[in-house]
C-alpha cells in the first residue's frame, strides 16, 4: 500500500512569487485536504477535495487554490507569496469523503518565503 | 468556530513512567477526536481515535478516554519508551478537523 507522497520536500521563495506543490493520495483514497502547519502549531484546514471539486474551505485567502486530478492526486497553488505563508504544508488523504473519516498525512513541503 | 486546547505544551517523563496529554474542545456538534504522533521531519500520524458515542479506546499501551459534558479527551501512555519521544496532537471534527496546538513528549531512558 502505498502512501501519501509530496513534492517537493523544501521550496524557497521570494515574497509576491507563485509557488505549486504536488500530492499523491494513499492507494485507494478519493479525498485530499490541505494543511498548513507553522512552526510550533498544529496543522490548520486550508481546504478538501473530492471529485476533483473543493467540497470545504477554511479561513484562507483566494490567492490559496488547488486542483484534484481523476487519480485523485492534486495540487495546492499559492499566489502573491507573503513572508507569513513560510510553513510546513500538509497533505492528507482519507478513504471517504467524511470529515469523521481518518486522515492519512504526507511528510510535507516545507516552504520558505524570503 | 471549534476552538480545541492542549495541555501540556511539553512533558518529560522517565522511562516506563505513564503519560497524560489532555485537550478540551468547545463545540458539542464535534463527533470525532483522532490523536496524532508527529515525528522530527515527518508528516503527522495517526495512533489511536475515539468517536463521541464511546467514552474509552484502548490499543495496547495507548488509550484515549472522552468525555462529551464536560467536553474533554484524554490520551493515556503508559509504560513510555524513548522511541514514544514526539509531538502529539489532538484533533476535533465537526464538519473540519481543528487541531491542537501540540504537546512535546519526552522520554527520558
Amino acid at each position: 500500500e502505498t502512501g501519501v507522497t509530496q513534492s517537493p520536500t523544501h521550496l524557497i521563495k521570494t515574497r509576491g512569487q507563485q509557488v505549486t506543490l504536488r500530492c499523491s493520495s494513499q492507494s485507494g483514497h478519493n479525498t485530499v485536504s490541505w494543511y498548513q502547519q507553522a512552526l510550533g502549531q498544529g496543522p490548520q484546514f486550508i481546504f478538501q477535495y473530492y471529485r476533483e471539486e473543493e467540497n470545504g474551505r477554511g479561513n484562507f485567502p483566494p490567492r490559496f487554490s488547488g486542483l484534484q486530478f481523476p487519480n485523485y492526486s492534486s495540487e495546492l497553488n499559492v499566489n502573491a507569496l507573503e513572508l507569513d505563508d513560510s510553513a510546513l504544508y500538509l497533505c492528507a488523504s482519507s478513504l471517504v469523503s467524511s470529515y469523521n473519516s481518518p486522515l492519512h498525512f504526507g511528510n510535507g513541503t516545507r516552504l520558505t518565503v524570503t | 468556530g471549534e476552538n480545541v486546547e492542549q495541555h501540556p505544551s511539553t512533558l518529560s517523563v522517565q522511562e516506563g513512567d505513564s503519560a497524560v496529554i489532555k485537550c478540551t474542545y468547545s463545540d458539542s456538534a464535534s463527533n470525532y477526536f483522532p490523536w496524532y504522533k508527529q515525528e522530527l521531519g515527518k508528516g503527522p500520524q495517526l495512533i489511536i481515535d475515539i468517536r463521541s458515542n464511546v467514552g474509552e479506546k484502548k490499543d495496547q499501551r495507548i488509550a484515549v478516554t472522552l468525555n462529551k459534558t464536560a467536553k474533554h479527551f484524554s490520551l493515556h501512555i503508559t509504560e513510555t519508551q524513548p522511541e514514544d519521544s514526539a509531538v502529539y496532537f489532538c484533533a476535533a471534527s465537526e464538519g473540519q478537523f481543528y487541531f491542537g496546538t501540540g504537546t512535546s513528549l519526552t522520554v527520558i531512558p
